[in-house]
């Protein structure tokens, strides 16, 4: 079965740094990989995700994720944090081949972030 | 266009309890699909239906259930309610490739006393 491992519970960083969220997932013949975003009391939001082609994938709010196959990550990256960017945020895989479509996701347990001024 | 909407947004029951919710696609979507987010399990897959028919289904006991109409909006029913099934409950919707981004809502957040 399909696992998603996110090797940071917590980060905490200052405003402006740069930050990187780090997943890794168990192996699969076809994966479909996504980041979501969720603020306080709120459902979940869509940041990224990598489908298929380049393994750069740029999302919303200046945060982008590199496919990386041979390592089995998908780490989450933005050059500058803002306050506004403290929530938590998740990654999570699609085998894809359910039925045709993407509704059986495998989450991580979450990192939350924490942007200190 | 309008949001996934689910109904309601919070819910106080009592163990042995049975309880339903609702959820309201976007429009045109036909796959609707249920989380159960806990500070202890983090958010794991309940099921999917598409098209009134469940089309995939997550490690949880009988006593959750669900159903899809014929407008695509979907229910969950937890029947027999125990303290454990205290969680928010998402929702969320797509379209029918596995291509289709899934929307969520803003959840259900159930207490169970």
């Amino acid at each position: 079965a399909q696992s998603v491992t996110q090797l940071d519970s917590q980060v905490p960083v200052f405003e402006e740094a740069p930050v990187e969220l780090r997943c890794n997932y168990s192996s699969s013949v076809s994966v479909y990989l996504f980041w979501y975003v969720q603020y306080p009391n709120q459902g979940l939001q869509l940041l990224l995700k990598y489908l298929s082609g380049s393994t750069l994938v740029k999302g919303i709010n200046g945060f982008e994720a590199e496919f990386n196959k041979s390592q089995t990550s998908f780490h989450l990256r933005k050059p500058s944090v803002h306050i506004s960017d403290t929530a938590e945020y998740f990654c999570a895989v699609s085998d894809g081949l359910r039925g045709g479509s993407q509704g059986n996701l495998i989450f991580g347990k979450g990192t939350k972030l924490s942007v200190k001024p | 266009k309008a949001g996934v909407t689910q109904t309601p947004r919070y819910l106080i029951k009592t163990r042995g309890q049975q309880v339903t919710l609702s959820c309201s696609p976007i429009s045109g979507h036909r796959s609707v699909s249920w989380y159960q987010q806990t500070p202890g399990q983090g958010l794991q897959f309940l099921f999917e239906y598409f098209s009134e028919t469940q089309r995939n289904k997550g490690n949880f006991p009988g006593r959750f259930s669900g159903r899809q109409f014929s407008n695509s909006r979907s229910e969950m029913n937890v029947s027999t309610l125990e303290l454990g099934d205290s969680a928010l409950y998402l929702c969320a919707s797509s379209g029918s490739t596995s291509t289709d981004t899934q929307y969520f809502g803003p959840g259900t957040r159930l207490t169970v006393l």
